[in-house]
């Protein structure tokens, strides 16, 4: 079954640290793939998209993924936490198979020490 | 170009009773959406239209939930009977070609 992990329900940096946050898919072809990010009390936002292209995709603040095809997993980057970064952070994946419905992942929750 | 609209974005409901959430999807946007988000759960799908066709009913949700498109710029989600089960928060989004989502600021049901 077509699915997303997000294996981390909740990660720990600190401010100026680096961050990886981890998302795995199972499907046999190639899905189109984006990360949200919620604050508190809001709606999610895009931070970056993937389609078929290069595996290395650049979002909004400083934010950056790269997709790999043998490990099934697109993985979000940033290379200095800020404080302002707190929040929940979702995988998401649409399936060209499955009508393009949304599949997200359970969420981590990014937590910022100073 | 204005995002998604939702509202209320608070309501109180005592158990048993009717109530209806509404949302404005971004203008051409063909794909809509209901998510309920709780901490447990996650994000669950509630309803998945495509040009005001329905997709997809969120199976175990068909109770109870009755999401409709009454235009391609308007629907609601009709939570009947509520139980305090349905205390959450119900997203909407819509997405265009590109299938990117963009939500509503969602509304936060507590039900009595």
């Amino acid at each position: 079954a077509q699915s997303v992990t997000q294996p981390d329900a909740r990660v720990t940096v600190s401010e100026g640290a680096s961050l990886q946050l981890r998302c795995k898919y199972s499907y046999f072809g190639t899905p189109y793939l984006f990360w949200y990010v919620q604050y508190p009390r809001q709606g999610l936002q895009l931070l970056l998209k993937y389609y078929p292209g290069d595996p290395v995709v650049q979002g909004v603040n400083g934010f950056e993924a790269e997709f790999s095809k043998s490990n099934s997993s697109f993985h979000l980057r940033k290379a200095s936490v800020h404080w302002s970064d707190w929040a929940v952070y979702f995988c998401a994946a649409s399936f060209p198979g499955g009508n393009y419905k949304p599949t997200f992942g359970k969420g981590t929750s990014l937590v910022v020490h100073p | 170009d204005a995002g998604v609209t939702q509202t209320p974005r608070h309501e109180v409901a005592e158990k048993g009773q009717t109530i209806i959430l509404k949302c404005e999807p971004v203008s051409g946007h063909n794909d809509l959406f209901w998510y309920r988000q709780t901490k447990i759960q996650g994000l669950e799908l509630l309803s998945y239209f495509r040009s005001k066709s329905l997709m997809e009913d969120g199976g175990a949700f068909k109770d109870r939930f009755k999401a409709e498109m009454l235009n391609s710029s308007f629907s609601t989600l009709k939570i009947q009977p509520t139980e305090p089960k349905d205390s959450a928060v119900y997203l909407c989004a819509s997405r265009g070609t590109d299938y990117e989502q963009y939500f509503g600021p969602g509304t936060r049901l507590t039900v009595l």
